[in-house]
């Protein structure tokens, strides 16, 4: 079946500092890919849509600067966090359309800002 | 506006009955339904979808979902649940009159599934 990589599962930085988050489609094409935050017992937000080639559509309220995200091939997307807070500590969760159609996602990255 | 509503914040099962999780949407036209699991600090797992059809899913570990039309329903259904089935449980709908976005789902706010021996 579709398989999504997402990475780190993982990561700690110091505020103030920028992290990147890449998440990667395996064995399909992944034209649009979604990424989505999660706060501790709650759903999931999705925070924008990466397409591929072009720029990514932001969910209101969602700052687009704090929150880069490139779509440079059809199975890679990155999401960079930049100039990290503590508020920014979360579980960031990418997820893309595969071919099934259905929405295969990734395994997650949980970001603390210390 | 569109809409996924999972009535239950938890839902407390003993091992060997059965098991249901609630799903109701509100969206226009008609939209394709989703079913996923997570695990904690994990990503969501694909458990079963509707698209079109029979109007009882099947999915994987023994999980089915019955798409209710007139009831806008798509509740989650297990015969026999197992401990193992501890998770939080995600519906989510793709509308497929989605307008301005661009295919995203739809989630729910989740519903604890507490399995206990």
């Amino acid at each position: 079946g579709a398989v999504v990589s997402q990475h780190p599962s993982w990561v700690i930085c110091k505020s103030g500092t920028s992290v990147k988050i890449e998440c990667r489609s395996l064995d399909f094409q992944a034209t649009t890919m979604f990424w989505y935050r999660q706060f501790p017992k709650q759903s999931l937000m999705l925070m924008a849509t990466s397409n591929e080639g072009s720029k990514a559509t932001y969910e209101q309220g969602v700052e687009k600067d704090k929150f880069l995200i490139n779509h440079a091939s059809l199975t890679l997307s990155t999401l960079t966090v930049t100039s990290a807070h503590p508020e920014d500590s979360s579980f960031y969760i990418c997820s893309a359309r595969d071919p099934g159609p259905s929405y295969t996602f990734g395994s997650g990255t949980r970001l603390t800002v210390v | 506006a569109q809409s996924v509503a999972q009535p239950e914040d938890q839902v407390n099962v003993a091992e060997g009955n059965p098991l249901t999780v609630k799903c109701t949407y509100s969206v226009s036209g008609n939209p394709y339904l989703f079913w996923y699991v997570q695990y904690p600090n994990r990503g969501l797992q694909f458990l079963l979808k509707y698209i079109t059809g029979d109007n009882l899913v099947k999915g994987s570990y023994g999980f089915e979902a019955e798409f209710n039309k007139s009831q806008t329903s798509f509740h989650l259904k297990k015969p026999s649940a197992l401990v193992s089935d501890s998770a939080l449980y995600f519906c989510a709908v793709r509308p497929l009159n989605y307008g301005g976005s661009q295919g995203n789902l739809i989630f729910g706010k989740g519903t604890k599934l507490s399995v206990k021996p």
